[in-house]
């Protein structure tokens, strides 16, 4: 089944440490995204992809990095610039059209800042 | 910019009970409206689309109807059942960017 795989679910991290949240998907879109899920403020987008090797910042970009080096994959970093980041990221992936973008997302990964 | 607009919750309701959970938007032209469901500890899932005025998308017992009048996409259930506990968010795309309302969170109780 196609679908879109994020790991780890979740993930413990000491200040001042960066870490690598994986996304993964075999559903052959174009587009990816990622976006952050605190309590009450809904979804934030960080950053997006519509191609490889080129990624665009969204709202929320400061304090994390990605990369597009293949279609499939696009990891999240969460620096240690990033002044907050505990919360629930959510990565999803689409086609790239013009008209009504569904998106489809992974199920996400839990960090907490310890 | 565009904005959408959800009722504050939570929302709780007895089984069997009706649903109403409202959605308001802002948008500088006529974008396609989402409704996403998110259960407990998991990503999203499309739940229905309307992509023009009028239409009325629906799935799962649920509907919403996409009124330009009243820059509204509503959603509603006549009858809910515990396992339709979750978070719903409302959505629009316009020109490829995808805006989240806020979601509201549903409890059913038995």
């Amino acid at each position: 089944d196609g679908g879109i795989t994020q790991s780890p679910k979740y993930l413990f991290r000491k200040e001042g440490q960066n870490v690598t949240l994986s996304c993964e998907q075999n559903l052959n879109h174009d587009a990816m995204y990622w976006y952050r899920q605190d309590p009450g403020q809904g979804l934030r987008l960080i950053y997006y992809s519509q191609i490889v090797n080129d990624f665009q910042k969204g709202d929320i970009a400061e304090g994390y990095s990605v990369s597009r080096e293949k279609k499939e994959s696009f990891p999240l970093t969460v620096t240690s610039a990033q002044k907050n980041p505990t919360a629930f990221y959510l990565c999803a992936s689409s086609r790239v059209e013009t008209g009504a973008n569904v998106l489809t997302f992974g199920a996400g990964s839990r960090l907490t800042v310890l | 910019g565009n904005s959408v607009t959800q009722m504050e919750g939570p929302v709780t309701l007895s089984e069997e009970a009706f649903l109403t959970i409202n959605c308001t938007y802002t948008a500088t032209g006529y974008p396609s409206l989402f409704w996403y469901v998110q259960y407990p500890g998991e990503g999203l899932q499309l739940l229905l689309k309307a992509t023009k005025a009028d239409d009325k998308g629906s799935n799962k017992g649920f509907e919403a109807t996409y009124r330009k009048e009243t820059t509204s996409f509503h959603l509603e259930k006549g009858s809910v059942q515990v396992s339709d506990s979750a978070v719903y968010f409302c959505a629009l795309v316009f020109w490829g960017k995808l805006t989240f309302g806020q979601g509201t969170i549903l409890t059913v109780h038995p």
